[in-house]
């Protein structure tokens, strides 16, 4: 089955700051790749998501590179806010089964 | 339009008790799915259903886990009798279609002593 790494587990930034988070999958047939970002209390919410076919995609502050030769994705996080501090989760799929990076936790310091 | 709704949002049971979680998906997805975080370890997945029908149940642990979605609407998750590595977050989320547009509940918080 399909087997995510997700690094690094905890990140600390200073506010203003960007953050990365890198993923690698193990399954050449993974086709869909989301990121999860989850608050206290709350469920995980999909942040940005980039398909196979895409090498990079951008939302405002938020971007994803997606490197299909090497099996590795990431999440790009520009300019920090306080608001952005929560547990982020990566994810692989090839149909409907979504394989989770074990996440990672940021915080961003004012 | 509503979200997923995940109830109880806590449970705390002893060992050897039954336990039913419930989900109710977003009207009109017809894709529903059950994953579990264990001790803060990576998200799983549990299984998924397709209206009332189960299409993959490979992530259920064993067989103490029962999951139905009679008439294709709300789902039930029951543990029966639970065990102390049963103890974790269990997410509902559903979609319209296959395998992207994934709306996840808040969980239900498990935890047995």
């Amino acid at each position: 089955g399909e087997n995510v790494e997700q690094h690094p587990s905890t990140l600390s930034v200073q506010e203003g700051d960007s953050a990365v988070i890198k993923c690698t999958y193990s399954d050449s047939a993974s086709n869909y790749f989301p990121w999860y970002k989850q608050e206290l209390g709350k469920g995980p919410q999909l942040i940005i998501d980039i398909r196979s076919n895409v090498g990079e995609k951008k939302d405002q502050r938020i971007a994803v590179t997606l490197n299909k030769t090497a099996k590795h994705f990431s999440l790009h996080i520009t300019e920090t806010q306080p608001e952005d501090s929560a547990v982020y989760f990566c994810a692989a799929s090839t149909v409907y089964k979504l394989s989770f990076g074990a996440g990672t936790t940021v915080t961003v310091r004012a | 339009e509503a979200g997923v709704t995940q109830f109880p949002s806590h449970s705390v049971i002893e060992k050897g008790q039954t336990v039913t979680l419930r989900c109710d998906p977003i009207s009109g997805h017809d894709n529903l799915y059950w994953y579990r975080r264990v001790m803060g370890k990576e998200i799983k997945f549990l299984l998924h259903f397709v209206k009332e029908s189960k299409q993959d149940e490979s992530g259920m642990p064993n067989n103490r886990f029962l999951a139905e979605r009679t008439g294709g609407t709300y789902s039930t998750l029951k543990v029966q009798p639970a065990e102390l590595e049963d103890s974790g977050v269990y997410f509902c989320a559903s979609s319209q279609g296959q395998g992207f547009g994934y709306t996840f509940g808040s969980g239900t918080r498990l935890t047995v002593v």
